[in-house]
């Protein structure tokens, strides 16, 4: 069965203070890596796809990368407004059965001004 | 801009109670899906469709029901509500084919009393 484990469960970060996210990952084939944001009280809102290991997307201060295993989420000098759950999902190859994606439970990001 | 519509932000049933939760997308997605979000657990697959009259069970199906007469609706319903649906229930889309980002919307907090 896929899995998906994000850790760390929280982090807190002051303003300008680089860290990263990790997603570890079981799926049979790949299709697909997701990451999300989500503010409180709203829906998930995507943020990257990643296909294959050794991807990269960036998107201001978010960098996504992927290994076999894993995805990080790097974030570079975070703002109080980068602030939200982070998701990590994963989708896998029709062929096995199985093209529902997969969501991991979440790291909430704080950053402090 | 809003691209997923859920009908209600808030709602508030009795024990027993039919409830109809309504998600309307406007981007002509062929992929519709039912999750429910709680603490601790995740974002959890209840249904699913990839086309109209079309329906999947995801993980946990159990007391739920759907309906997709037309494209752009997909409707989840309670059939007699129980206080461990208490939740908030969030409806995506996606186009079909190679692995998309689904879009969501901004979800239902139900509260069964």
């Amino acid at each position: 069965e896929d899995q998906v484990t994000q850790s760390p469960e929280a982090l807190r970060l002051q303003e300008g203070e680089s860290s990263s996210l990790n997603c570890s990952y079981t799926v049979s084939g790949l299709r697909g890596l997701f990451w999300y944001r989500q503010d409180p009280g709203k829906g998930p809102e995507f943020l990257f796809t990643l296909y294959s290991a050794g991807e990269e997307k960036e998107k201001e201060r978010l960098k996504a990368t992927l290994t076999k295993k894993e995805s990080f989420l790097h974030i570079t000098a975070p703002k109080p407004e980068d602030s939200a759950t982070y998701l990590c999902a994963v989708q896998g190859h029709p062929q096995y059965n199985n093209n529902d994606m997969r969501f991991g439970a979440g790291t909430r990001l704080t950053v402090k001004p | 801009d809003v691209k997923v519509t859920q009908s209600s932000r808030y709602l508030v049933k009795r024990t027993g109670e039919k409830v109809f939760l309504e998600c309307v997308q406007d981007m002509d997605h062929e992929n519709m899906f039912w999750y429910r979000q709680d603490p601790g657990l995740g974002l959890r697959l209840i249904y699913f469709s990839y086309d109209v009259k079309m329906k999947e069970k995801g993980d946990i199906p159990e007391g739920y029901s759907v309906s997709r007469e037309k494209k752009e609706r997909f409707s989840l319903i309670l059939e007699s509500a129980s206080t461990n649906q208490t939740s908030m229930y969030l409806c995506a889309s996606s186009r079909s084919g190679t692995a998309y980002g689904y879009t969501f919307g901004s979800g239902t907090r139900l509260t069964v009393v």
